[in-house]
């Protein structure tokens, strides 16, 4: 069985600071793992994802995420909050190579002038 | 510009009423997935196939709603008769579900559905 877990259901930082969002895995086999972000109104977009290749992934707007084997997490960063960050972010976790991803609860990110 | 396609991406309905929400997933996909997503309980699975076939609809209320493929370009999930709890967010979403790929899931805008 595979889970996630997110911790914090909101973070809020302000514009310019470091966004640090929190997860956690648990698998019984390599996991693909995924952050996903979703704007208000619109469906879930894919931010970036490990699939057992480099462990520190850079995704699209800026973020990037570390698999740390030992410490089953896969926290996402950004070094500079913009306002257009703000939005849910959602950490998932796959059997290598099927889709049937398995979602965190989410994390709200605010982002404050 | 490949994409996954959702119809209605609203509806409001008056309880009892049948509402089928549609899902076009990108050409090539043989997995589908129904998510229903709300305030409370987050985003929740449904029901997914692969290709065409139901592997799994444990998240579903079986006594009111009912997922089905008729062709590889269609996935429609039904609710009949809807209650004002079904109001959510659902959507679907395709992938890959060879093995062989990287796993991730493409999403389409949702559905909301308002059941009054």
């Amino acid at each position: 069985a595979q889970s996630v877990t997110q911790l914090g259901s909101h973070v809020s930082v302000s514009e310019g600071a470091l966004v640090l969002l929190r997860c956690n895995y648990s698998s019984s086999v390599p996991p693909y793992l995924f952050w996903y972000v979703q704007y208000p109104n619109q469906g879930l977009q894919l931010l970036l994802k490990y699939t057992s290749a480099a462990t520190l992934v850079k995704g699209i707007n800026g973020f990037e995420a570390e698999f740390k084997k030992s410490e089953t997490s896969f926290h996402l960063t950004k070094p500079s909050a913009h306002m257009s960050d703000a939005a849910e972010y959602f950490c998932a976790v796959s059997r290598s190579g099927y889709s049937t991803l398995t979602f965190g609860k989410g994390t709200m990110l605010l982002v404050s002038p | 510009d490949a994409r996954v396609t959702q119809t209605p991406r609203d509806k409001v309905t008056e309880m009892g009423q049948e509402v089928t929400m549609r899902c076009q997933p990108i050409l090539g996909h043989n997995t589908v997935f129904w998510y229903r997503q709300t305030m409370m309980q987050g985003l929740e699975l449904l029901a997914y196939f692969r290709n065409r076939a139901p592997l799994d609809d444990s998240g579903m209320p079986k006594d009111r709603f009912s997922a089905e493929m008729p062709d590889a370009t269609l996935a429609t999930l039904k609710i009949q008769p809807s209650e004002p709890r079904d109001s959510a967010v659902y959507f679907c979403a395709s992938g890959l579900g060879t093995g062989e790929g990287t796993g991730e899931l493409f999403f389409g805008e949702g559905s909301r559905l308002t059941v009054l």
